[in-house]
């Protein structure tokens, strides 16, 4: 079982939508939660981190996490096309300061 | 510099042959990671220095990986004797602390033929 779980994609969605990205974890005593965006052959940049449970709002972001159900989720409000990219769920699990970092998921917003 | 800066951008190796990836972070940031990201795949973590301590290098595929970060600013990431899989984009991130603020840079895309 792969640590941090999400679906490939691609996930698409219309110009306006409000777009869903999921990841579950398997190690009860992760810490903190990264999500990443990614554009075709860029590095990643943080958007957001959340390590309590509930949902943290950042703009058009919102994370939401639930530790019970070891599972953290992405909303993005008013999808753009310049959202398109791939969205990467990163987790902390202890350690030196180690994630682990998700397959990503593909994000096509259609104009 | 503004950002973290990796040379060189991209790398062709034989097989058998060693490369040294380089990696400039951000000014004054303490943190500084190595990923190593195949295509398809999510990052992978290979190392973590703070300042010139290498205080996890659990990732780190083989004993033909080697980092090192000696002042404590630039790093070098070697690999020694490339192999086919060792193919992938190898990708440095600094922070002022710790993995909350990573701040990637732009990769050196190795490719062993």
């Amino acid at each position: 079982q792969k640590e941090v779980e999400q679906n490939s994609g691609p996930l698409s969605v219309p110009e306006g939508a409000i777009a869903s990205l999921n990841c579950t974890y398997s190690d009860r005593g992760s810490q903190s939660f990264f999500w990443y965006r990614q554009y075709s052959g860029k590095s990643p940049e943080l958007i957001m981190f959340i390590y309590s449970n509930g949902d943290k709002e950042d703009g058009r972001f919102t994370a939401q996490l639930n530790k019970a159900s070891q599972y953290v989720s992405l909303l993005i409000r008013d999808s753009q096309p310049s959202d398109s990219a791939t969205y990467l769920c990163a987790v902390l699990s202890g350690g030196y300061q180690k994630v682990t970092f998700g397959i990503g998921t593909k994000l096509q917003v259609i104009p | 510099g503004a950002g973290v800066s990796q040379s060189p951008r991209y790398k062709v190796a034989k097989r058998g042959q060693d490369v040294a990836l380089r990696c400039d972070p951000i000014s004054g940031h303490v943190s500084l990671f190595w990923y190593q990201q195949a295509l398809g795949q999510g990052p992978e973590f290979l190392t973590y220095f703070q300042n010139e301590a290498q205080l996890d290098k659990s990732g780190l595929p083989s004993d033909r990986f080697f980092a090192e970060r000696p002042e404590g600013s630039v790093s070098t990431l070697k690999i020694q004797r490339t192999q086919q899989e060792d193919s992938a984009v190898y990708l440095c991130a600094s922070s002022i602390a710790g993995v909350y603020e990573q701040y990637f840079g732009p990769g050196t895309r190795l490719t062993v033929t």
